[in-house]
């Protein structure tokens, strides 16, 4: 089954860029998706389609995908960025919904 | 807007059943496609079912021949039994609304239903 490997933790100082990774074989050839999830909270869809972002989303986040490895950057982090972020894909070999192990965004 | 609600949550013991379900509202049920998705106490998320508009239905591995997904269109809502339940199922269950484009994201989510699996 297909496999997605994020850093189980960032930290950033606020007004600083976040990069969070997401690796996976040859993910550049599939659609990556981003959640993020407050303490508490259900997750909420971040960016769709590698760089789509859904409206309400800041366009501080972004996303890209390319080789084996798919970025989520906040341009300027803030303390609210404090969260989960997960990233997903669909496998289409197995019909299968993938998530990766989540990223804990810490601001400092 | 987007609205999906689960309940049926609760504590059940080892190798028993609970029925979970999603009522939503603000969209066309009947055209959309739903997924559930669980994330165990202080781990990550886990797609384990999904249902299209149709009737097509996937599980994950780890609970096919266990969980049952349903939906019922003239109740807008969608289901999940599940059966033969273990510690591991231990989790809260969160409802999702597949995009209806492409069926790859999940665009909605509801609150969760927290399962506790305890003896």
């Amino acid at each position: 089954s297909y496999v997605l490997s994020q850093p189980p933790s960032v930290s950033v100082a606020p007004g600083r860029p976040a990069a969070i990774s997401c690796g996976g074989d040859n993910i550049g050839e599939k659609s990556v998706h981003w959640y993020h999830q407050k303490p508490g909270q259900a997750p909420i869809l971040l960016i769709y389609f590698d760089s789509d972002r859904p409206s309400g989303i800041a366009e501080r986040f972004s996303g890209s995908n390319s080789g084996n490895t798919a970025t989520l950057t906040i341009s300027r982090v803030e303390a609210g960025d404090e969260a989960d972020y997960y990233c997903q894909v669909w496998d289409s070999s197995t019909n299968h919904w993938v998530f990766g192990g989540g990223t804990k965004l810490t601001v400092l | 807007q987007v609205q999906l609600v689960e309940s049926g949550g609760g504590l059940v013991k080892p190798g028993g059943s609970v029925r979970l379900s999603c009522a939503a509202s603000g969209f066309i049920f009947s055209d959309s496609y739903m997924s559930w998705i669980r994330q165990a106490p202080g781990k990550g998320l886990e797609w384990i079912s999904y249902i299209s508009r149709t009737g097509t239905i996937y599980y994950a591995d780890s609970v096919k021949g266990r969980f049952v997904i349903s939906r019922d269109n003239a109740k807008n809502s969608v289901s999940l039994q599940m059966n033969s339940l273990r510690a591991g199922d231990t989790a809260t269950y969160y409802c999702a609304k597949v995009d209806g484009k492409r069926l790859v994201y999940f665009e909605h989510w509801g609150q969760g239903a927290l399962v506790i699996v305890s003896s």
